[in-house]
């Protein structure tokens, strides 16, 4: 089992660029959860995927920020333009099922300068 | 809407000392999870609690759910060092079904 993969571990940017982060979940796994951890405001729900379909994304935080899911195997996570204030680590998670335990990836620490 | 409180936000011990930390909800809750976050690691997963009362155990480690199902405790037994870290309750709540919610956490840190 090679557990969620995100990629890239580490991104640092200029402000107003661009950024795509990139999720993998379990294989068989229906939930998909984006995370962001900072220490002001710890762990933060930004969208929930479930068999593929935004279901609840009241966690983004603004318009510049969007998340898809086009296939089991797949999600990005997208922001445009960024800004120092998104400046975090951002996690994946998948589950089996309601309410079952989350599996995270290793994160991807995001630095906007 | 849901609310919980961890405390306390963080915790200093001496290799040896017991370790509490507390998840206090302002509703009930259908059940709760625990995970754990090495420092610069991602949050694992611990355990799940779903009974009213319950109690679980791993090794030295000691998860309760209260009877009425508000609030959980974990409790680690003669800490060592490879316990450091940050310790969150989870919970599923509110309008959307498997929505996890995450406490702010308690910071561990263990000295030898």
């Amino acid at each position: 089992d090679a557990g969620v993969i995100q990629s890239p571990r580490h991104e640092v940017t200029e402000m107003g660029q661009e950024v795509t982060l990139r999720c993998k979940p379990i294989s068989g796994h229906n939930s998909l959860f984006w995370y962001r951890q900072t220490m002001m405001r710890g762990l933060e729900l930004l969208i929930y995927f479930n068999n593929n379909v935004p279901i609840d994304d009241s966690g983004m935080p603004e318009d510049r920020f969007s998340a898809k899911m086009p296939n089991a195997s797949f999600s990005t996570l997208k922001i445009q333009p960024s800004e120092p204030r998104d400046s975090a680590v951002y996690f994946c998670a998948s589950s089996s099922e309601n309410n079952s335990p989350l599996h995270f990836g290793n994160g991807t620490r995001l630095t906007v300068t | 809407g849901q609310q919980v409180m961890q405390i306390p936000q963080y915790q200093h011990v001496q290799e040896g000392e017991d370790f509490t930390t507390y998840c206090n909800s302002s509703t009930t809750l259908s059940n709760i999870q625990w995970y754990k976050q090495r420092p610069g690691g991602h949050p694992v997963f611990l355990i799940q609690l779903v009974k009213s009362g319950e109690v679980k155990k791993q090794k030295r480690l000691t998860f309760q759910f209260g009877e009425a199902k508000k609030n959980s405790s974990l409790h680690i037994t003669a800490t060592q060092t490879t316990d450091v870290g940050t310790y969150f309750c989870a919970f599923s709540g509110g309008s959307t079904l498997g929505r996890l919610y995450f406490g702010r956490g308690t910071q561990l840190t263990v000295w030898p």
